[in-house]
């Protein structure tokens, strides 16, 4: 079964609007997580990297104010789009790393699918 | 920087042929990750493969295979006597610290009947 759950799978919302993605890792704790985001027919870009308890740190070129990240436990980041427009859809995917005796495994979660319409 | 190229972007054939799917990589660090995920249409990413760079030898699992050649800095992917249901969009991605991954821009098989 997946250990790392996004929510929700799938969210329509209208332009204007914010929306909440939330990414959760469900057997490990994970300080660290990553926010992807995937355009239709594109690779998946990183957009930020989550950290527990502190900010988040974004990559060149993804508005921080427009995307915000809160990591608020080490079993929960959450992404929301603020004043959601049509461009922002997207595919948007978290991982979380999980430590292991032989080693880091990385974790990816389901997916979001974002419509703002 | 970092950087996986996957120059396919997309190669049909047809149920029962092998096919090979392409990734060249740049990486200035020697301590590194390589990964294969396949992403039906419903978006998850299904993990196939992890290598890292100290590990060249090839891997055949069932009817995947994986060619890591660090001399020409390719990680290629075949799949023998391709179905229908490998029909999806294969990614090849690159991983320093096992955390923050880059990906390639992807190729779609389509695997026809």
């Amino acid at each position: 079964g997946a250990v790392v759950s996004q929510h929700p799978s799938r969210v329509i919302c209208k332009s204007g609007t914010s929306v909440k993605i939330e990414c959760r890792s469900l057997d490990f704790q994970a300080t660290t997580m990553f926010w992807y985001r995937q355009f239709p027919k594109k690779s998946l870009m990183l957009m930020a990297t989550s950290n527990e308890g502190s900010k988040a740190t974004y990559e060149q070129g993804v508005e921080k104010d427009k995307f915000l990240i809160n990591h608020a436990s080490l079993t929960l980041s959450t992404l929301t789009v603020t004043s959601a427009h049509p461009e922002d859809s997207s595919f948007y995917i978290c991982s979380g790393a999980r430590d292991g005796s032989s080693g880091n495994t990385i974790y990816f979660g389901e997916g979001s699918w974002l419509t703002v319409v | 920087a970092q950087k996986v190229t996957q120059a396919q972007t997309e190669i049909s054939v047809v149920e029962k042929e092998d096919v090979t799917l392409d990734c060249v990589y740049e990486t200035r660090d020697t301590t590194y990750y390589l990964f294969w995920y396949k992403q039906p249409p419903s978006g998850e990413l299904v993990f196939l493969i992890r290598r890292n760079s100290f590990d060249e030898q090839n891997e055949i699992s069932g009817r995947y295979s994986w060619n890591f050649q660090k001399s020409t800095s390719s990680f290629n992917f075949t799949i023998t006597a391709s179905q229908v249901v490998d029909s999806a969009v294969y990614f090849c991605a690159l991983a320093m610290n096992f955390n923050k991954f880059y990906f390639g821009s992807g190729t779609k098989l389509n695997v026809k009947p």
